[in-house]
């Protein structure tokens, strides 16, 4: 198993554009989680997944991000407009739920820069 | 409200002497702790968690409720250890997502 498989793995942008960044999670895995990383505030939980459904998107920034799992094997996370602040590491995450939550199986991250 | 904070941003120690990152946590619950980590070019992992009991790489955490604290400990660093360390919290239910510290990152001096 390739393990969680993001792309892109580095996007540059300007601001303004649409970023949409994405994530397939492990086979089986019925969590899907969506992290932020900065140097300031460290890993914040943007958003995740049970079973396709939205669960909790209280950590998304604002209304211009937003996150989509249109089946148990994708999911999208998106930003418009982009904004300079928005320059991080996002982190896609699954893991098996029930007794296994708790182990998170990460990717290797999407490195978004916007000018 | 659940919080996790790992008051070191850096630590630096000498091939050999023993390590501690400290993490106290924030939880009216029974919380589950983690510890993760990210070596240099690879993906964010799981290091070991409270409810194991277990030692990973030479690594060992004890929960302490009385002091809300999960400090990592290894008597001997080794080089191979540098790396990003992440303390994390779940509560007991297991359906709550993880929440993280802002993370240490451990310099081992040869």
């Amino acid at each position: 198993d390739a393990g969680v498989i993001q792309s892109p793995r580095h996007e540059v942008t300007e601001m303004g554009q649409e970023v949409t960044l994405r994530c397939k999670p492990i086979s089986g895995h019925n969590s899907l989680f969506w992290y932020r990383q900065t140097m300031m505030r460290g890993l914040e939980l943007l958003i995740y997944f049970n079973n396709n459904v939205p669960i909790d998107d209280s950590g998304m920034p604002e209304d211009r991000f937003s996150a989509k799992m249109p089946n148990a094997s994708f999911s999208t996370l998106k930003i418009q407009p982009s904004e300079p602040r928005d320059s991080a590491v996002y982190f896609c995450a699954s893991s098996p739920g029930g007794e296994a939550t708790g182990e998170l199986f990460f990717g290797e991250g999407s490195r978004l820069t916007v000018l | 409200a659940q919080r996790v904070t790992q008051p070191e941003k850096l630590l630096s120690v000498f091939k050999g002497a023993p390590v501690e990152l400290k993490c106290n946590y924030s939880y009216s619950g029974s919380p589950e702790l983690f510890w993760y980590v990210q070596y240099s070019r690879q993906r964010l992992q799981l290091l070991l968690r409270h409810i194991s009991r277990e030692s990973i790489k030479g690594f060992t955490a004890d929960l302490n409720k009385g002091e809300t604290s999960f400090h990592l400990k290894k008597p001997f660093a080794q080089e191979e250890d540098s790396a990003m360390y992440y303390c994390a919290l779940s509560g007991h239910s297991g359906n709550t997502p993880l929440v993280f510290g802002k993370g240490t990152r451990l310099s081992v001096i040869a």
